[in-house]
């Protein structure tokens, strides 16, 4: 069981808007530690998608943007297109137990339908 | 270009030991922590271990400690994970990653499979 909690999967048509959503907790998200989004298309390797909560790395679409309050974040992808069919996922940090842990989400499946 | 890639993942028994590499070039090695993270067979990603930039710090998930070991060689820009005693349940496709503590993942290796079975 993943310490921050995403939905198993999400669907859109093409041209749509589709949220994810990660919720953690006080020990994670809710203690200010930023949150970071990957895109893993099957058989590749994650891709850093957005970083410190609402940051777009170079070359990343403007269809995606990244918010965060409290104890969750979320991914919106708006204008859905065939090729963002991959898996999401959330990813950030905990102290819990004074290590600094790198935490994820379980992934959300995005289908473009 | 920022490249990391994996190398040593096969195919072992169980209770057997492999030895990961991650062969780091286009960026300062030194300046960056690096991470092992898994992903076993239609799950999620998994965090394995993570060493920092001096290697004074290093620590594991709950599920390898004691089994695992990473280490660095920041003059051979190489990051490894020894793995022993390993379980079925290890078998896992094994990347490497790059990241400042407290930031984002931001470059990933293509991984290398890890299969535990008799």
């Amino acid at each position: 069981q993943s310490v921050l909690t995403q939905p198993p999967s999400v669907s859109g048509a093409p041209g749509q808007r589709v949220t994810i959503s990660c919720t953690g907790s006080n020990s994670n998200i809710g203690a200010g530690y930023d949150v970071h989004w990957y895109q893993q298309v099957p058989g590749t390797a994650p891709k850093l998608l957005i970083y410190a909560n609402t940051n777009r790395p170079s070359g990343v679409p403007d269809r995606f943007s990244g918010s965060k309050s409290g104890t969750s974040a979320s991914l919106a992808i708006t204008g859905l297109q065939t090729e963002d069919e991959a898996d999401y996922y959330c990813q950030s940090y905990d102290n819990i137990l004074n290590r600094p842990g790198v935490i994820f989400g379980g992934g959300t499946k995005l289908t473009v339908l | 270009q920022v490249q990391l890639v994996e190398s040593g993942g096969g195919l072992v028994k169980p209770g057997g030991s492999l030895r990961l590499s991650c062969a780091a070039s286009g960026f300062t090695f030194s300046d960056y922590y690096m991470t092992w993270i898994r992903q076993a067979p239609g799950k999620g990603l998994e965090w394995v271990s993570y060493i920092s930039n001096s290697c004074r710090t290093i620590d594991y998930a709950d599920s390898v400690k004691g089994r695992f070991t990473i280490s660095r060689d920041n003059a051979k820009n190489s990051l490894y994970l020894q793995m022993n005693s390993l379980r079925a349940e290890d078998t896992a496709v094994f990347y490497c990653a790059r990241y400042r503590l407290w930031e984002e993942i931001d470059f990933w290796g293509q991984g290398t499979l890890v299969t535990v079975s008799s």
